[in-house]
């Protein structure tokens, strides 16, 4: 089965610019695969950022953005605010059946 | 607004089963692609089954294959995961999503496996 990768943990300055990145073990990540990016604050249900790779949800601030970079998928936060910080799950979808997260990163604004 | 309201959940027998359903608010079943996840206490989400949005077809996680089943009313307009052959691995939050033309959550349901 794929794994997907993301960074552990990340840090950023308010209103600094951070990339937070989704690998796949099988390859590259393409719009194939209708990245999801995904944010969960403590004891709340995730809700949805991004959806096949850049499209925003209405609740998504224009501060978020996802891309393909190299072989991988990227949420880019630029302008970072305190309400940022949060878990960030990417989600993936390999062939017509399965369907794999990531880790998580967790993501600190300080 | 769209919302995923989840009932069912709640203390099991290890051995035991559990259904629990999701039911989409103003949105259409044939649109999208419902999905069942699970996260235990401080754990990362893991991706559990998936429903097609034609409704052709299910797949799961090796890890419930066999125990679990997804299913759909769409007179109803409600998503259901039946559970059975509970073990305390199963212990988590469970959470449906739909996946379409948008991407929705419920609001989870906690499942707790103990004797």
């Amino acid at each position: 089965q794929a794994v997907v990768t993301q960074e552990p943990s990340l840090t950023v300055s308010p209103g600094g610019t951070v990339t937070l990145t989704c690998g796949s073990s099988t390859g590259a990540v393409t719009s194939g695969h209708y990245p999801y990016w995904f944010q969960q604050k403590p004891g709340q249900a995730p809700r949805t950022l991004i959806f096949d790779v850049g499209n925003r949800h209405s609740w998504t601030p224009d501060r978020f953005s996802g891309s393909l970079l190299g072989d991988k998928a990227a949420l880019t936060l630029s302008g970072a605010q305190p309400e940022d910080e949060a878990e960030y799950y990417c989600f993936l979808s390999f062939s017509d059946t399965r369907r794999v997260f990531g880790g998580g990163t967790k993501l600190t604004v300080l | 607004e769209v919302q995923l309201l989840q009932s069912g959940g709640g203390l099991v027998q290890p051995g035991g089963s559990l259904r629990l359903s999701c039911e989409p608010s103003e949105l259409t079943f044939k649109n999208y692609w419902m999905h069942w996840v699970r996260q235990a206490p401080g754990k990362g989400l893991v991706w559990v089954a998936r429903f097609r949005a034609d409704g052709t077809g299910t797949s799961y996680a090796d890890s419930v294959k066999g125990r679990f089943t997804i299913s759909r009313d769409n007179a109803k307009s409600t998503l259901y995961l039946q559970m059975s052959s509970l073990t305390s691995d199963d212990t988590a939050a469970y959470y449906c999503i739909g996946t379409g033309p948008r991407s929705y959550w419920g609001q989870g349901s906690l499942v707790i496996v103990s004797s």
